[in-house]
């Protein structure tokens, strides 16, 4: 089983649409978590992070459920711009005491007009 | 503006030729730097933890004596591919994580290789 699961997509929405993506994650001793965006051939960056209570962030809402080891990302009224790779990304401490990123393999969202 | 600068952005080589990839921190210092390798809608993974002063760990099935890691200052990090194969073509990019926790991170602008 991979350490972080998608659903690669693609989900090609028409602009305005509201999409949302889920990810679930094996470790659960992981204490971090996010959602980072990653356009063809470039390097990712980070969306937002993700916290137990929720967070909002304009238009991007992010939840977390420990329990179930389960993260969502939704996206309301999407935009052209918002094509891209979304990478769910978990933390993981190892032995020996440092940290290391976890990326899934990402879940391609398409936007048309 | 970027905070990590990566070079070179694409590079092309020969089969058994090597290349070296520098990742430099620029506003901060990084005792710390992370080596990932991206194929084709696949995640990134990570290859290696880059040490200021000490050797790199390497994460399991990454070949030490291949991808030398070298880290000999505080604000640069360079990964060399040695005797390249066309498998190792990928997208390599490196990051620097903003707290001794790495809860994130910021990227370098990645190295696009390919080995014919």
């Amino acid at each position: 089983r991979k350490e972080v699961e998608q659903d690669p997509g693609p989900f090609n929405v028409p602009e305005g649409a509201t999409v949302a993506f889920n990810c679930t994650y094996s470790n659960s001793a992981s204490q971090s978590f996010f959602w980072y965006r990653q356009d063809c051939r470039k390097e990712p960056k980070l969306l937002m992070s993700v916290y137990s209570s929720g967070n909002e962030d304009g238009r991007f809402t992010a939840q977390l459920n420990r329990a179930s080891q389960y993260i969502s990302l939704l996206i309301r009224d999407s935009k052209l711009s918002d094509s891209a790779t979304y990478l769910c990304v978990v933390n993981q401490i190892l032995s020996g005491g440092y940290n290391k990123l976890i990326f899934g393999a990402g879940t391609r969202l398409a936007v048309h007009p | 503006g970027a905070v990590v600068s990566q070079h070179p952005s694409r590079v092309i080589c020969k089969s058994g030729t090597s290349v070296k990839i520098e990742c430099r921190s620029l506003d901060f210092q990084a005792t710390t730097m992370f080596w990932y390798r991206q194929f084709p809608k696949q995640s990134l993974m990570l290859m290696a933890t880059s040490n200021e002063g000490s050797k790199a760990t390497y994460e399991q099935g990454v070949e030490k004596d291949k991808f030398l890691i070298n880290h000999a200052s505080l604000t640069l990090s360079t990964l060399t591919v040695t005797s390249a194969h066309p498998e190792d073509s990928s997208f390599y990019i490196c990051s620097v994580p903003t707290s001794r926790k790495n809860t994130e991170a910021f990227f370098g602008q990645g190295t696009r290789l390919t080995v014919v």
